[in-house]
């Protein structure tokens, strides 16, 4: 069964520091999307990606925060200038073909820490 | 008017027992509620969902009732198994892709056995 993957699934930075999260989402799916889960609260959504160009962002997503399709299989999430609050579960998911239900499959996540 | 209230944030059930997790929206324009199970360290993953032109959905033990004019949507589990036990989110969305998942604060489920 096709799933998105992500990587790294730990990721340990200094505050300050640029990262890059990575994921490969299922490969016939047309959309892209990022989410973090801070400890132990709920999901929230922070961009959504499609035809190359954001289609939607939350407030959660300024400046620090950019993304990226750099090929034809890499979704890429980077944080500019880590905060200690961005310590959390980032997940990727995917959905599928133009105008269908937006059925999303999440990846299993890469936890950041901001030290 | 983003919001999905969900309750209770944490239920036990017995083993043979059903759970029951309630949500409520305020966004008229939501018309996709799918619900999320998530183990701990693992990513959610996507359970069943409905769109509010039925009102019950079910898929072997776990079914959806859904009340539009109450904006409510609960979940049921029959015959809960200590396997079930996780957390469990609610969404929901405007329903086409490309769309934000506005997802309740979650309900973690404990079955005893």
């Amino acid at each position: 069964e096709p799933e998105v993957t992500q990587t790294p699934s730990h990721q340990v930075t200094q505050m300050g520091q640029e990262v890059i999260l990575r994921c490969v989402p299922i490969s016939n799916h047309l959309y892209f999307y990022w989410y973090r889960q801070i400890l132990g609260q709920k999901v929230e959504f922070l961009v959504s990606f499609y035809n190359n160009e954001i289609s939607e962002k939350s407030e959660i997503f300024d400046d620090q925060f950019s993304v990226e399709r750099p090929d034809g299989s890499n979704f890429t999430l980077k944080i500019r200038s880590t905060k200690l609050e961005d310590s959390a579960m980032y997940f990727c998911a995917s959905s599928g073909s133009s105008g269908g239900t937006n059925t999303q499959y999440f990846g299993p996540g890469t936890r950041l820490t901001v030290l | 008017q983003q919001q999905v209230k969900q309750s209770p944030q944490s239920l036990i059930v017995q083993k043979g027992g059903i759970s029951i997790i309630n949500c409520a929206y305020e966004n008229t324009a939501f018309d996709y509620f799918p619900w999320y199970q998530q183990f701990p360290g693992k990513g959610p993953a996507l359970l069943i969902a409905i769109r509010p032109d039925v009102s019950e959905k079910k898929e072997g033990r776990f079914t959806i009732s859904f009340n539009k004019s109450a904006k409510q949507f609960s979940l049921h589990i029959m015959d809960s198994q200590p396997g079930d036990s996780a957390t469990y989110f609610c969404a929901a969305s405007m329903g086409s892709n490309g769309t934000a998942l506005i997802f309740g604060k979650g309900t973690t489920l404990s079955v005893s056995s």
